[in-house]
């Protein structure tokens, strides 16, 4: 059965920390990852990863794929409250996505 | 331009009682999907429209539910004889093709529609 675990399911840390949120995966049919933040309803698209070992950046957050060990991780640099989220992981399986059930992320002012 | 749209933003309904959930695709997209988000869970895929046509329905869990996309935009999910377990967010989803083939077409987003079923 296809499955995508994150962890961990919640983290709470201080304005101006750095963290790093964990996504593996066992899917039959790998196309790509993603990373979404979800504020109140709707996810917003961060990354899409494909290739490993490539690193994606936007601004503090980046991301990365090991498509050998199955598994990416999402960094957040120098927090801020506003990173508060859920931020949920996908693989793209053909036209289904995949979701892992979410990082809880709280910062703290 | 218009994102993606879903009507009503809350529904609060009694056990046994039939629902009605829209959903407004950005225009031009071709692919719709549902999703079943339930507290401290990821999305849940339920079902997945390429224009008219339902083109995978194997996340629907039962017979209870049921979804239309007549037109080829709007979809309306529909729920018969609603139970408890049926509460979640319900999240419906865009892009401009299906998310196969060479390439990944991003999936957009509506806000969602919450369902307490009372």
């Amino acid at each position: 059965e296809d499955k995508v675990v994150q962890s961990p399911l919640s983290l709470v840390v201080h304005e101006g920390d750095t963290v790093t949120l964990n996504c593996s995966y066992e899917v039959t049919n790998f196309r790509s990852l993603l990373w979404y933040k979800q504020e109140k309803k709707a996810p917003t698209f961060l990354f899409m990863l494909t290739s490993s070992g490539i690193e994606k950046k936007s601004g503090r957050l980046s991301s990365i794929l090991d498509k050998k060990e199955l598994f990416s991780i999402l960094n957040i640099t120098a927090t801020q409250t506003g990173d508060s989220a859920i931020y949920l992981c996908a693989v793209d399986s053909n036209y289904q996505l995949i979701w892992g059930a979410g990082t809880k992320l709280i910062i703290k002012p | 331009g218009a994102g993606v749209s879903q009507t009503p933003s809350n529904k609060v309904t009694e056990k046994g009682k039939y629902v009605e959930l829209r959903c407004d695709p950005i225009s031009g997209h071709t692919a719709l999907y549902w999703y079943r988000q339930s507290l401290g869970q990821g999305p849940e895929f339920l079902i997945y429209f390429q224009g008219t046509g339902a083109a995978d329905d194997s996340g629907l869990p039962n017979d209870r539910f049921f979804a239309v996309r007549p037109e080829g935009s709007v979809s309306t999910l529909k729920i018969q004889r609603t139970e408890r377990g049926d509460s979640a967010v319900y999240l419906c989803a865009s892009s401009l093709t299906p998310s196969r083939g060479v390439g990944y077409n991003e999936q957009f987003f509506g806000p969602g529609t919450r369902l307490t079923v009372l």
